[in-house]
């Protein structure tokens, strides 16, 4: 079974700074696709970010970008300029590339990011 | 639609009582999850539907738990006897088909927070 763990429980960062937040995943499989997602306190869960396995290139969304370590088995997300709209729970997660059981997501445990004014 | 919807968004039941949740997905959407997420931590998969099948149901944590998709659309997750440690935000999700490129994404709802009391 897949896992992902977030060490930092707790983030914060100064407005219009920049911010990295860790994860790791284990697996045995070659192919799959990993994500970030972020709950604000209104506790919608939204995509910001996804990384096929496959692509050495680290995918980029505007301020939010990814720096994937496969053979580390490192997924960290980097928010460039911070904004108060960022303040929110992280959640990075893993899902397999095919076959029945690769449909869900296993989310870690969450990072809360604070952003100071 | 627009997007995923759920509801009720908030439930308060008594111990022992029946609740029956309900997830409009998002339109043409082939697949529907259903996660609980516990307070502080990450989602974690219940079950999920391919059109009206289910091919895996091995997150449901009891018999007292069951979901449903009829026709291939709207779904229900239907929680009998409840007890104090049902209590947990319940989310829905869907994707789109199979071959569209983005099927490996998942866009949740709002999530339906349910209290057992």
């Amino acid at each position: 079974a897949q896992t992902v763990t977030q060490s930092q429980p707790e983030m914060s960062v100064q407005e219009a700074e920049t911010v990295t937040l860790s994860c790791t995943y284990d697996t045995s499989e070659s192919d799959y696709y990993l994500f970030w997602y972020k709950q604000p306190p209104s506790r919608q869960m939204i995509l910001v970010i996804r990384q096929e396995a496959y692509k050495q290139q680290n995918a980029t969304e505007n301020r939010f970008s990814v720096n994937f370590q496969k053979a580390a088995k490192s997924f960290s997300l980097k928010i460039s300029d911070s904004q108060l709209g960022d303040a929110a729970m992280y959640f990075c997660a893993y899902r397999s590339a095919g076959g029945a059981a690769g449909n869900m997501l296993t989310f870690g445990g969450g990072t809360r990011l604070m952003v100071k004014p | 639609g627009a997007g995923v919807s759920q509801s009720p968004r908030y439930k308060v039941t008594k111990r022992g009582q029946d609740v029956t949740l309900r997830c409009d997905p998002i339109s043409s959407h082939a697949t529907l999850y259903w996660y609980q997420q516990a307070l502080g931590q990450g989602p974690e998969f219940l079950t999920y539907f391919n059109y009206e099948a289910q091919p895996d149901k091995s997150g449901l944590p009891s018999d007292r738990f069951s979901a449903e998709r009829p026709e291939g659309s709207i779904s229900t997750l239907t929680i009998q006897r409840t007890e104090q440690r049902d209590s947990a935000m319940y989310r829905c999700a869907s994707s789109p088909f199979i071959s569209s490129g983005r099927e490996h994404e998942q866009y949740f709802g709002p999530g339906t927070r349910l209290t057992v009391t």
